[in-house]
């Protein structure tokens, strides 16, 4: 069945640092991809999606490349800021639009 | 897109209780779906709900332990059941509008 895989975290950076948190798919077709931040306390955000191959979502700074040929969906940032500070969920729209998640990846940023 | 209204937002329950989960939404949706994020996990699809039939359980929930009901296009409530500690997660609601999904804030439960 479909399935995502995310980079274990937790991810600790200092401020300005270059952020990369790996994710990959299984499914069949090509659904949308999607990025999910959780910050401290609060519920789920859509940070940014992909349709379809090649797109590239972007937000506050992160971007993602919808990568067919190597089934990935990598979410970057230049420069992180503490405030980036959440858990960042990677996953995609299966079948009859239900969400499949990965398992989060926890980010901290230092000043 | 959508917004999503879910009470309570936070409860601790005794064991062997169930509590009742509220989802409203700004507009109709076909479909509304209920995950659980148990701590330090990732969500968990449990359920698909469709006004005028019966939720669609995912493997491993079923509906004697959390009953569904989806009155009308933009309400539903999810029952967790005969609570025990290991219940203990936030439950969040979701609707998907245009290929994306919108969530509310969540109910966090504890169960002791």
């Amino acid at each position: 069945g479909d399935s995502v895989t995310q980079m274990e975290g937790p991810v600790t950076l200092s401020e300005e640092a270059f952020l990369t948190i790996n994710c990959t798919y299984t499914a069949t077709g090509y659904p949308s991809l999607f990025w999910y931040v959780q910050y401290p306390g609060e519920g789920l955000q859509l940070l940014l999606k992909a349709t379809k191959a090649d797109d590239k979502g972007s937000n506050k700074g992160f971007e993602a490349t919808y990568r067919k040929e190597t089934t990935s969906f990598h979410l970057e940032k230049g420069s992180v800021q503490v405030s980036d500070s959440a858990v960042y969920f990677c996953a995609l729209m299966g079948g009859y639009n239900k969400l499949i998640f990965g398992a989060g990846t926890r980010l901290a940023v230092h000043p | 897109s959508a917004v999503i209204s879910q009470k309570p937002s936070r409860d601790i329950c005794q064991r062997g209780t169930s509590l009742t989960i509220q989802c409203q939404v700004d507009s109709q949706v076909t479909m509304m779906f209920w995950y659980r994020q148990q701590p330090g996990q990732s969500l968990t699809l449990i359920a698909t709900a469709n006004q005028g039939s019966e939720a669609t359980y995912e493997s491993g929930f079923v509906i004697d332990k959390f009953p569904i009901s989806r009155p009308n296009l933009t309400f539903s409530t999810l029952t967790v059941s005969n609570m025990s500690p290991e219940d203990s997660s936030i439950y969040l609601c979701s609707v998907d509008r245009g290929s994306e999904a919108f969530f509310g804030q969540g109910t966090r439960l504890t169960v002791v």
